[in-house]
């Protein structure tokens, strides 16, 4: 067990919807990372949020958005779901930016859009 | 961007049998991780390597950071059932970000 949890485990939506996707980080870890994995593409980062602030963008979608609380859970949002949004997408965390590469990875939610 | 290349794509061992693979890059890392994932599960740190040339080992797994920053290996001795999985190389990518860039991964399958 990472420490990582993610909610929900699965979620089975329609094209056009939208959803939340929620990431608790280990206790004591400021950052938050938040990676989507496909068959085609593998594993590829979406975006950072250290401390609450957006910190590092990767190849994210505009239709995808997240941010991180003062309790320092993040929730992920995809909005106008397409079938190709389909995956799992992995929530990371590690105790502080710059200080340590390791992130240690929660769960994943698996996406199913129909 | 900087890209991994993981080798080989999938291994089928014996059980009981030593396993090699690794992972190169055409740009320098400084931080080599290895991760394991399993079906429907998230990946799972196993390794990091922090030095050029550095050797180290976690139980029966052991990798390395090769000298020229480029390459690292990761090797399993004496393989059992549980090793079956995807292993994952991934470093930050030069620049300073903290972003993880990960290798396609390479699966092994054990038979008992």
């Amino acid at each position: 067990d990472s420490g990582v949890t993610q909610t929900p485990k699965h979620l089975i939506t329609a094209t056009g919807q939208r959803v939340t996707l929620r990431c608790s980080p280990r206790s004591g870890d400021l950052s938050v990372y938040w990676y989507q994995q496909s068959l085609d593409q593998g594993l590829q980062f979406l975006i950072q949020y250290y401390n609450g602030e957006e910190r590092a963008k990767g190849n994210i979608l505009e239709r995808f958005s997240a941010q991180q609380f003062p309790d320092l859970h993040s929730e992920l949002n995809l909005s106008s779901l397409e079938l190709g949004d389909s995956a799992l997408y992995f929530c990371a965390s590690s105790a502080l930016a710059g200080a340590t590469y390791e992130q240690y990875f929660g769960p994943g939610t698996r996406l199913t859009v129909t | 961007g900087q890209q991994l290349n993981q080798s080989p794509q999938s291994m089928f061992i014996q059980e009981g049998e030593d396993v090699s693979m690794n992972c190169t890059s055409s740009s320098i890392f400084n931080t080599w991780l290895w991760y394991k994932q399993d079906p429907g599960e998230g990946p799972v740190l196993l390794i990091a390597l922090y030095k050029a040339g550095e050797l180290t080992s976690n139980g029966r797994l052991t990798a390395q950071f090769g000298i020229t920053r480029k390459d690292s290996f990761l090797n399993i001795s004496a393989s059992i059932p549980s090793d079956v999985g995807i292993y994952f190389c991934a470093g930050p990518p030069f620049g300073g970000s903290e972003k993880l860039v990960f290798g396609k991964g390479t699966k092994l399958t054990v038979n008992p």
